[in-house]
């Protein structure tokens, strides 16, 4: 499995736009890329996946160079209800199924 | 659907009693996961089942711990006797199909437990 290395903690302010990078050096080929989010006192919830360029969805936007070695979540005009870690797994895309293995993950603060 | 439903929510018990966390996983999925998280040690895998049947319980600190899935909608974890190094949130998962093979799955709320 590809190992992830993604900032211990970032701060940010209401309306901002936050992007949090995760590189993830030695993805194979086929490896997609997942992020999860969550809330303090809640399970991770499953929020955006992707392979190359870019994703959006309601939630976030994913963008992914072409060498696919990093990846960033983008969260367009944080809320204080952003507030949350988010983790960056990499996916095997064969192999079977992929169990969620997560790392400490990103704590994003979100100030007034 | 009611998503994945953990019980209780929080208990709070003495060092060497047995306690017993529960899981009701999304109908339908076949794909269920233990996971306990710590400040220490952040998210850990535990066990997981396919069809009811244990994968991988690799993850099971000691003998002290056992999972049970009887059949496709419930599951338990034990631990016996229970220690205070325990102490944290346990959190059970569930996936189906081709989403579980893209790293898809879905969370309970999680089962805070404190023994002291």
């Amino acid at each position: 499995l590809a190992k992830t290395t993604q900032p211990i903690s970032m701060d940010s302010y209401e309306g901002q736009e936050v992007n949090i990078t995760c590189s993830h050096n030695n993805i194979a080929t086929n490896d997609y890329i997942t992020w999860y989010q969550q809330f303090p006192s809640q399970g991770p919830r499953f929020i955006i996946q992707g392979y190359k360029t870019k994703v959006t969805n309601e939630v976030a936007s994913l963008f992914i160079p072409a060498d696919r070695k990093s990846s960033t979540l983008s969260l367009p005009r944080v809320s204080l209800s952003d507030t949350a870690v988010y983790y960056c797994l990499v996916v095997p895309a064969s192999g079977g199924s992929y169990i969620p293995t997560f790392g400490r993950g990103t704590s994003l603060i979100v100030h007034p | 659907d009611a998503g994945v439903i953990q019980s209780p929510r929080h208990e709070v018990t003495e060092m060497g009693q047995e306690v017993t966390l529960r899981c009701k996983p999304i109908s339908g999925h076949d794909y269920l996961f233990w996971y306990r998280q710590t400040m220490m040690r952040g998210l850990e895998l535990l066990i997981y089942f396919n069809n009811n049947v244990p994968i991988d319980d690799s993850g099971m600190p000691e003998d002290r711990f056992s999972a049970k899935m009887p059949n496709a909608s419930f599951s338990t974890l034990k631990i016996q006797p229970s220690e205070p190094r325990d102490s944290a949130v346990y959190f059970c998962a569930s996936s189906f199909g081709f989403r579980a093979r893209q790293g898809e799955a879905f969370f309970g709320q999680g089962t805070r437990l404190t023994v002291v």
